[in-house]
């Protein structure tokens, strides 16, 4: 199983721009989730799916979009970057819906926004 | 809603030393679940335990050690004769079971631990 996978790894982007990062899990999990980190705010929900067509907003839902066609994949996509959403993105899945299990990771994407 | 606070922003320890990082957590739901999560330099993170609200059994898996209390609502991390690897972020996190209206799980905003040689 390749787990979590992202990409891409790195993406720079001029402020208004849009662009989709990928997400993708080979696990069969229901749920799956998108965080950004910035230093010293911890992860914070951006969006989250509970299985394919059904998403929700998390904590810092302004200026990102998602949808969730099939199981595997759930991208996440910034309409008109701007350079508060420089960050780095991580993705995650879960066997439970709850998430009372342990979340899988992708290695994250690293967006700077000039 | 959940919170979870971890304090100490930055721990320096020396090789060798114990090293506690501190984890309290607010919620209302009496069936919830804790974790602790590493993130090594090289950014990936790394799931290291589950608890649930029901077992406050201590929980030791090699140098690693992890002190569940209720009463004090806390899930503390402790690393006895930390090493130079162990330098990380560490995450404490919280989700509640409250029947399917909870799908999200909250985090402190990490403990950046560095061990010196």
């Amino acid at each position: 199983n390749a787990g979590v996978t992202q990409t891409p790894k790195f993406q720079v982007l001029k402020t208004g721009q849009s662009m989709t990062l990928q997400c993708a899990q080979d696990m069969n999990h229901e749920y799956m989730s998108w965080y950004r980190q910035d230093p010293g705010m911890g992860l914070r929900l951006i969006h989250y799916s509970v299985g394919a067509g059904i998403t929700d907003q998390g904590e810092v839902p302004n200026g990102y979009n998602v949808s969730r066609s099939t199981t595997e994949d759930f991208p996440l996509r910034l309409l008109s970057a701007a350079p508060s959403q420089t960050s780095v993105y991580f993705c995650a899945s879960s066997y439970s819906l709850a998430v009372t299990y342990e979340q899988y990771f992708g290695p994250g994407t690293r967006l700077t926004v000039t | 809603a959940q919170k979870v606070t971890q304090a100490q922003t930055e721990i320096s320890v020396v090789e060798k030393e114990d090293v506690t990082l501190d984890c309290v957590y607010e919620t209302r739901d009496t069936t919830y679940y804790l974790f602790w999560y590493k993130q090594p330099p090289s950014g990936e993170l790394v799931f290291l335990i589950r608890r649930n609200s029901f077992d406050e059994q201590n929980e030791i898996s090699g140098r690693y050690s992890w002190n569940f209390q209720k009463s004090t609502s806390s899930f503390n991390f402790t690393i006895t004769a930390s090493q130079v690897v162990d330098s990380a972020v560490y995450f404490c996190a919280l989700s509640v079971d409250s029947g399917g209206s909870n799908y999200k799980l909250t985090f402190g905003k990490g403990t950046l631990l560095t061990v010196n040689p």
